[in-house]
């Protein structure tokens, strides 16, 4: 079955620097891979999402890469702030469905001032 | 864009009640819904799929008399957890799918607590 793997560490960071996470999965080969993040008590909120035929996406301040070769995405923050300390979810496509979502426990993040 | 809504944000009832949370969408038409609870530290789960019209889609070891799915518009689903009991106590999360952009947008939540 599918597995996909988010460093449970904490990831603590300084104010301005760049931030990287890692998403490994093993076991499928989805259509499209998804961030979002998640603060204490809310509903996780959608970021960006890269398809398997893209290797690089840019929203503002982030970045994501998709290797379907090494099976890893990489999420990248530039110029961090404290406001983005929050816990980012990875997200790929259900074998069982396109629409449907298989979650990694996440990576909580901590820009500190 | 693109905006979900939960109600309630948070419900405490006594074992043996039933609660009902629901699900909108607010500006856009959503034919797929998601169901998902979460406990602390843990990821999403996904408890069901619910499709406007047409039953949901449990997933295994979702019991689907005790949680209870109807998706009754495209804008509109709710779940209704009948006889709950203290382990149903957990923060549960709708997503409707948005099917121009394949991304699902979730709702802020309901903390269910059930004393």
């Amino acid at each position: 079955s599918q597995k996909i793997e988010q460093n449970s560490e904490a990831l603590n960071i300084q104010e301005g620097k760049t931030a990287t996470l890692t998403c490994n999965y093993t076991n499928y080969s989805p259509a499209y891979l998804q961030w979002y993040r998640q603060d204490p008590g809310r509903g996780p909120v959608f970021l960006l999402l890269i398809r398997e035929n893209e290797k690089e996406k840019r929203k503002e301040r982030l970045k994501v890469t998709f290797d379907t070769t090494l099976k890893q995405s990489l999420f990248h923050i530039t110029a961090s702030q404290p406001a983005d300390s929050a816990t980012y979810l990875c997200a790929l496509d259900k074998d069982s469905g396109y629409s449907t979502l298989t979650f990694g426990k996440g990576t909580m993040l901590l820009v500190s001032p | 864009g693109a905006v979900v809504s939960q109600h309630p944000s948070r419900v405490i009832c006594k074992s043996g009640t039933s609660v009902k949370i629901e699900c909108r969408s607010l500006d856009f038409q959503a034919t797929t819904m998601f169901w998902y609870r979460q406990f602390p530290k843990q990821s999403l789960m996904l408890m069901a799929t619910s499709n406007e019209g047409s039953k949901a889609t449990y997933e295994q070891g979702v019991e689907k008399d005790k949680f209870l799915i109807n998706h009754a518009s495209l804008t509109l689903s709710t779940l209704t957890v009948t006889s709950a009991h203290p382990e149903d106590s957990s923060f549960y999360i709708c997503s409707a799918f948005a099917g121009r952009t394949d991304t699902q947008y979730f709702g802020p939540g309901t903390r269910l607590t059930v004393l």
